[in-house]
């Protein structure tokens, strides 16, 4: 079975600066896809970046990049030039490539402080 | 404590039958949500629910598609007169609380996939 764990339950960071939550899983699973959700106070949930396991180059997306190290099954979040409107919940979550069974971790708390 | 149970995690409906899909929240938790994951896509958020209460339902299809959270038991999306399109996996999260109020997190059932056929 495949496990997401997310080991900050919250982090904070002022505005402007960098931060990076982790999410490490588990999995026997060669080929699967990783993603990193943001949840603002609206529920609504938010696809930030993904990731395709057979890629070894890091998902970049404006502000928003991914450290993926398949060997350690780690799979960081970067934001930087943190903004007040990026503060959220944030998900990390596992799916294998070959059907719909996405896992998720816990969630980070994210605050940014003006 | 048992975490955000969804069942089944598999359903198969013909077209035209009738998809319920079953969210026990997590132990203390009053708050449940519904989210579409349609394939290739990410979570669409459905429907936000309270005991007894739907507080925001603007994701929710107007036809075919309901939820309730009784007082009682498990919160219930039910799909009326499924098409293929309904096609997707189902995810439930339930919170204590509101999220994004107080620190209040939102923990993920495992889903259910619909298929219809």
């Amino acid at each position: 079975a495949q496990t997401v764990t997310q080991s900050q339950p919250e982090m904070s960071v002022q505005e402007a600066e960098t931060v990076t939550l982790s999410c490490t899983y588990d999995t026997s699973e060669s080929n699967y896809y990783l993603f990193w959700y943001k949840q603002p106070p609206s529920r609504q949930m938010i696809l930030v970046i993904r990731q395709e396991a057979y890629k070894q180059q890091n998902a970049t997306e404006n502000r928003f990049s991914v450290n993926f190290q398949k060997a350690a099954k780690s799979f960081s979040l970067k934001i930087s030039d943190s903004q007040l409107g990026d503060t959220a919940m944030y998900f990390c979550a596992f799916m294998p490539y070959n059907n719909n069974d996405m896992r998720f971790g816990a969630g980070t708390r994210l605050t940014v402080k003006p | 404590n048992a975490g955000v149970m969804q069942n089944p995690r598999h359903l198969v409906r013909r077209r035209g039958q009738e998809a319920r899909l079953r969210c026990s929240p997590m132990k203390g938790h009053s708050h449940v949500y519904w989210y579409r994951q349609l394939p290739e896509e990410g979570l669409k958020f459905m429907v936000y629910l309270q005991k007894e209460n739907i507080i925001d339902e603007s994701g929710m299809p107007k036809e075919r598609f309901s939820a309730e959270f009784p007082k009682e038991g498990p919160s219930i999306l039910r799909i009326q007169q499924v098409v293929r399109g309904d096609s997707a996996a189902y995810f439930c999260a339930s919170s204590i609380g509101e999220t994004g109020v107080m620190n209040t997190e939102a923990f993920f059932g495992q889903g259910t996939r619909l298929t219809v056929v």
